[in-house]
């Protein structure tokens, strides 16, 4: 089956600790999107990757990096920087207009 | 990209159309309308867009109005499993990263 995966489904951390989340997809889509995602709001776009070894910031960049080695790969690590980092994460990636987003990893720091 | 007003909630009874309203009075010529859902803790998914005429899927109909000011989604015969909260979003077509503005959404809750 086609599709964008992420792992895990739920993360907990402890502050001061960077964190890698997974973004895999096999639909062979050359954009990718990473969308933060906090109770009661909308998303809001982290960073984004047309291209492989190519990526842009999106509105909300700072305290997080990532890195597109892999057509299929689009690994977000949330550093220590980020002072709000606990929220829903959501991957993405493009054909034409519509996206097709994965299950999302909910991100626990304590 | 236009800004989109939602009503931030509405009800339907199940086996009844759901008919839910988008306001884009700034829309420009070449953005585009587009929905999503989101079901509780999973992601967006793509429901339908278009540009100024009416589109029909296997999953909704998506009517513009002809000034394209506003727009109806409308799910002709919700389930109980179409309770989500539904995003409307007009997006460029010369957006050349894609990038999707979601608000708030309505949240749409379907009763038997």
């Amino acid at each position: 089956d086609g599709g964008i995966t992420q792992s895990p489904k739920y993360l907990f951390r402890k502050e001061g600790q960077n964190v890698t989340l997974s973004c895999e997809q096999n639909l062979n889509h050359d954009a990718m999107y990473w969308y933060r995602q906090d109770p009661g709001q909308g998303l809001r776009l982290i960073y984004y990757s047309q291209i492989v070894n190519d990526f842009q910031k999106g509105d909300i960049a700072e305290g997080y990096s990532v890195s597109r080695e892999k057509k299929e790969s689009f690994p977000l690590t949330v550093t220590s920087a980020q002072k709000n980092p606990t929220a829903f994460y959501l991957c993405a990636s493009r054909l034409g207009g519509e996206q097709y987003f994965g299950p999302g990893t909910r991100l626990t720091v304590t | 990209d236009a800004k989109t007003t939602q009503p931030p909630s509405m009800d339907c009874a199940e086996g009844r159309a759901a008919n839910l309203p988008c306001n884009h009075s700034t829309i420009s010529g070449n953005e585009y309308v587009y929905w999503y859902r989101q079901i509780h803790s999973q992601g967006p998914q793509y429901i339908i867009h278009g540009l100024k005429n009416n589109e029909t899927n296997e999953m909704a109909s998506l009517i513009i109005t002809e000034d394209r000011k506003s727009s109806t989604l409308i799910l002709p015969h919700a389930t109980l499993r179409d309770t989500a909260v539904y995003y409307c979003i007009s997006k460029s077509g010369g957006t050349s990263y894609g990038k999707l503005t979601f608000g708030q959404g309505t949240i749409l809750t379907v009763h038997p």
